[in-house]
C-alpha cells in the first residue's frame, strides 16, 4: 500500500530555514510528482509546488519563489522541501502528497517563533 | 494566477442533500478534485476526473461540472460527513485550491 511518512515537527526562529522530508513507499517512486501543500493554523489548504520524481523537473508557487527548494532522492525514495528565511506566517502543517493528491503523508508542523 | 471561490460554510439535516460549489476560470481547462478533511487529520481525496469516486468513498458522494462551475453533492448526508471541503485544481504546472467549506451535518 502506498505510504508517505514525514519528518517531525520542527522550531524555527524567524530568518532560519527548514527542511521537512517525505519517505514514500509502496510504488515505484520515479512514476510520480510530489506535491507539497501547506495549512496555516485555522485556515485552507496552500498549494506550494511540485517536483517530478522521475527528472526533478519542479514548479513553485509565485508568492514562494525564491525561498523554497523541492528535491528529491531516487536512492531512498525520499522528496525534500527546504523553506528559507522563515517568518512567523509560515508557521503550518505541511504536507506531501503523490501525484494528484492521490495520497498525503501524514504532516509536519513547522513552527516559526522567536 | 488562477482562483477557485468556495462557499464558507454551508448546513443540513442529516439525511439531506448537501451541495457544495466551486467557481474559477481554471475549470474551464482541466478536471477540479474534491477533498475531505476532518478536524485534525490529512486531507482525503473524494472525488476526481469531476465525478470519478476512489475506491472506500461511500457512493453519497458525487460530482458535477458546468463550464466553470464544478459541484460536490453529498446524497442524504450523515453525521460523519461534517468536516471541511475543498475543491483544487492543475493547470500550467500549477496547483490551486479553493477557500474551503464548512460542511455542517445535525
Amino acid at each position: 500500500q502506498v505510504q508517505l511518512v514525514q519528518s517531525g515537527a520542527e522550531v524555527k526562529k524567524p530568518g532560519a530555514s527548514v527542511r521537512v522530508s517525505c519517505k514514500a513507499s509502496g510504488y515505484t517512486f520515479t512514476s510520480y510528482g510530489i506535491n507539497w501543500v501547506r495549512q496555516a493554523p485555522g485556515q485552507g489548504l496552500e498549494w506550494m509546488g511540485w517536483i517530478s520524481a522521475y527528472n526533478g523537473n519542479s514548479n513553485s508557487a509565485r508568492k514562494l519563489q525564491g525561498r523554497v527548494t523541492m528535491t528529491t532522492d531516487t536512492s531512498t525514495s525520499t522528496a525534500y522541501m527546504e523553506l528559507r528565511s522563515l517568518r512567523s506566517d509560515d508557521t503550518a502543517v505541511y504536507y506531501c502528497a503523490l501525484g494528484y493528491l492521490d495520497y498525503w503523508g501524514q504532516g509536519t508542523l513547522v513552527t516559526v517563533s522567536s | 494566477s488562477y482562483e477557485l471561490t468556495q462557499p464558507s460554510s454551508v448546513s443540513v439535516s442529516p439525511g439531506q442533500t448537501a451541495r457544495i460549489t466551486c467557481s474559477g476560470d481554471v475549470l474551464a481547462k482541466t478536471y477540479a478534485r474534491w477533498f475531505q478533511q476532518k478536524s485534525g487529520q490529512a486531507p482525503v481525496l473524494v472525488i476526481y476526473k469531476g465525478s470519478e469516486r476512489p475506491s472506500g468513498i461511500p457512493e453519497r458522494f458525487s460530482g458535477s461540472d458546468s463550464g466553470t462551475t464544478v459541484t460536490l453533492t453529498i446524497s442524504g448526508a450523515q453525521v460523519e460527513d461534517e468536516a471541511d471541503y475543498y475543491c483544487y485544481a492543475a493547470a500550467d504546472n500549477t496547483g490551486v485550491f479553493g477557500g474551503g467549506t464548512k460542511l455542517t451535518v445535525l
